[in-house]
C-alpha cells in the first residue's frame, strides 16, 4: 500500500530564517505531488504541484519554492521566512494516471509558526 | 478560474441526518471530492463524484448535479466523532490539482 510521510511535524522559526519541509511517498511510482497550505481557520491553498521531476508548477507567487530531487520526494523551501508564512503545510500525492479522478491523499502535515 | 461555496458552520444532533451543500463554478469540470478534516489533522478522503447522481458509502453519501454546479454530502446516524470540517473540492480538466472550498465546520451535539 502507498504511504506518505512529511517532516518535521512542528517547527517554530524566526522571521528571516530559512525553511525546508520534506515529503516522501512510498509504494507508488511517478506520482503527482503537491504542497498545500492552510492558514488558521481557512481553506486549503495550493502552493505547488509536480507531475514529474523538473516539472513543478507554482500557483501563488511568494517567497516559497519547491523542488523534486527524486521521483517520490518533494521539498518545500524558503530562504527568508515571513510572519505570513505561518500555517499548516500539507504534502499530498495522487496517481499519475488515476482512475478515481486523481484522488489526492495527504500527509500528516507540518505546523509552522514564524515568530 | 474556480469558485466554490459551502456554509461556514452547521450544528446537528447525535443520531440525526445532516446535509452539507456545495456549489461550484469551474471552466472544465473533472470531478468533485469531499474530505473530512478533524481539528489539527490532515484531511482524509471521503467521496468522489464525476457523474450525476448519488454515491453511497456507509453512513456517508454524496450527490452531484453537474448542470447545476451543485453537490451535497449527506451524513446519517450522526456520531460525536463526526464533528469535523468537511471540505468540498473540484478538479478541472486543465489541472491535476484540487481547488478546495473553505470548508464547513460541523458540530454534533448530544
Amino acid at each position: 500500500s502507498q504511504t506518505i510521510h512529511q517532516w518535521p511535524a512542528t517547527l517554530v522559526q524566526p522571521v528571516g530564517s530559512p525553511l525546508s519541509l520534506e515529503c516522501t511517498v512510498e509504494g507508488t511510482s511517478n506520482p503527482n505531488l503537491y504542497w498545500y497550505r492552510q492558514a488558521a481557520g481557512r481553506g486549503l491553498q495550493l502552493l505547488f504541484y509536480s507531475i514529474g521531476i523538473d516539472q513543478i508548477s507554482s500557483e501563488v507567487p511568494q517567497n516559497l519554492s519547491a523542488s523534486r530531487p527524486q521521483d517520490r520526494q518533494f521539498i518545500l523551501s524558503s530562504k527568508k521566512l515571513l510572519l505570513s508564512d505561518s500555517g499548516f503545510y500539507l504534502c499530498a500525492w495522487s496517481v499519475r494516471q488515476g482512475g478515481s479522478g486523481n484522488t489526492i491523499y495527504f500527509g500528516e502535515g507540518s505546523w509552522l509558526t514564524v515568530v | 478560474g474556480q469558485n466554490i461555496d459551502q456554509p461556514t458552520e452547521m450544528t446537528a444532533t447525535e443520531g440525526a441526518i445532516v446535509q452539507i451543500n456545495c456549489t461550484y463554478q469551474t471552466s472544465g469540470f473533472n470531478g468533485l471530492f469531499w474530505y473530512q478534516q478533524h481539528a489539527g489533522e490532515a484531511p482524509t478522503f471521503l467521496s468522489y463524484n464525476v457523474l450525476d447522481g448519488l454515491e453511497e458509502k456507509g453512513r456517508f453519501s454524496s450527490f452531484l448535479s453537474r448542470s447545476k454546479g451543485y453537490s451535497y454530502l449527506l451524513l446519517k446516524e450522526l456520531q460525536m466523532k463526526d464533528s469535523a470540517s468537511y471540505l468540498c473540492a473540484v478538479m478541472d480538466m486543465g489541472r491535476r490539482a484540487l481547488t478546495f472550498g473553505s470548508g464547513t465546520r460541523l458540530q454534533v451535539q448530544p
